[in-house]
């Protein structure tokens, strides 16, 4: 049972590089989310889906974009790099509701120079 | 706007030592709480949960958490540490379905 799966797990970029981060879930799952994680700033909501074919800003949403391919597949999108983008990123899904928890996957580790 | 503060970026413990996080919470409504592990390089994953059933929450690893809400507390207890729980550990709320988390407390056992 894979849960969510995120590619890459690493990937390093130039300043003005693009690349598309992918994320999968196979648990049936409506909602789709991509965090950024810095250092003592725990994890920031960048975008989220709260179900398939609606998108929605997080708290940190500047500089990237989303899709919501289909139910099972959520990307993001960086479109010009900058090395204020380097960090860990984690893509996690839920069910709909409020006191449903959500399931991460293992992170991408992205490094802008 | 629902947040949660952890109080204490870095947590120091001997092990077979009682083990306390603190996370005090921020909410207009009734919240649904949560706590995270991350271990070393690996994503992130559940603890435990509260969503108003019991106020004392039992989870995975021998780790409990007690809501207060005359505290606006959610802390995270296990009575005695292992080395193994040496991890990243992470509160949360939920904001109409999205998690908000805290800054993290890291967790270390000496042995």
């Amino acid at each position: 049972n894979a849960g969510v799966t995120q590619t890459p797990k690493f990937q390093v970029l130039k300043t003005g590089q693009s690349m598309t981060l992918q994320c999968a879930q196979d648990m049936n799952h409506n909602s789709m989310y991509w965090y950024r994680q810095d250092p003592g700033m725990g994890l920031r909501l960048i975008y989220y889906s709260a179900s398939e074919g609606t998108t929605d800003k997080g708290e940190v949403p500047n500089g990237y974009n989303v899709s919501r391919l289909n139910k099972r597949e959520f990307s993001l999108r960086l479109e010009s790099a900058a090395p204020s983008q380097t960090s860990v990123y984690f893509c996690a899904s839920s069910r709909l509701g409020a006191d449903t928890e959500a399931f991460f996957g293992q992170g991408t580790r992205l490094t802008v120079v | 706007a629902q947040s949660v503060t952890q109080l204490g970026s870095h947590v120091s413990v001997s092990e077979g030592a009682l083990v306390l996080l603190r996370c005090n919470y921020s909410s207009s409504v009734p919240p649904y709480l949560f706590w995270y592990v991350q271990y070393p390089n690996q994503g992130l994953q559940l603890l435990l949960k509260y969503t108003s059933a019991a106020t004392l929450v039992k989870g995975i690893n021998g780790f409990e958490a007690e809501f207060k809400k005359s505290e606006t507390s959610f802390h995270l207890t296990k009575p005695s540490a292992h080395m193994s729980d040496a991890a990243e550990y992470f509160c949360a709320v939920s904001d109409r379905g999205k998690l908000i988390f805290g800054q993290g407390t890291e967790l270390s056992v000496k042995p």
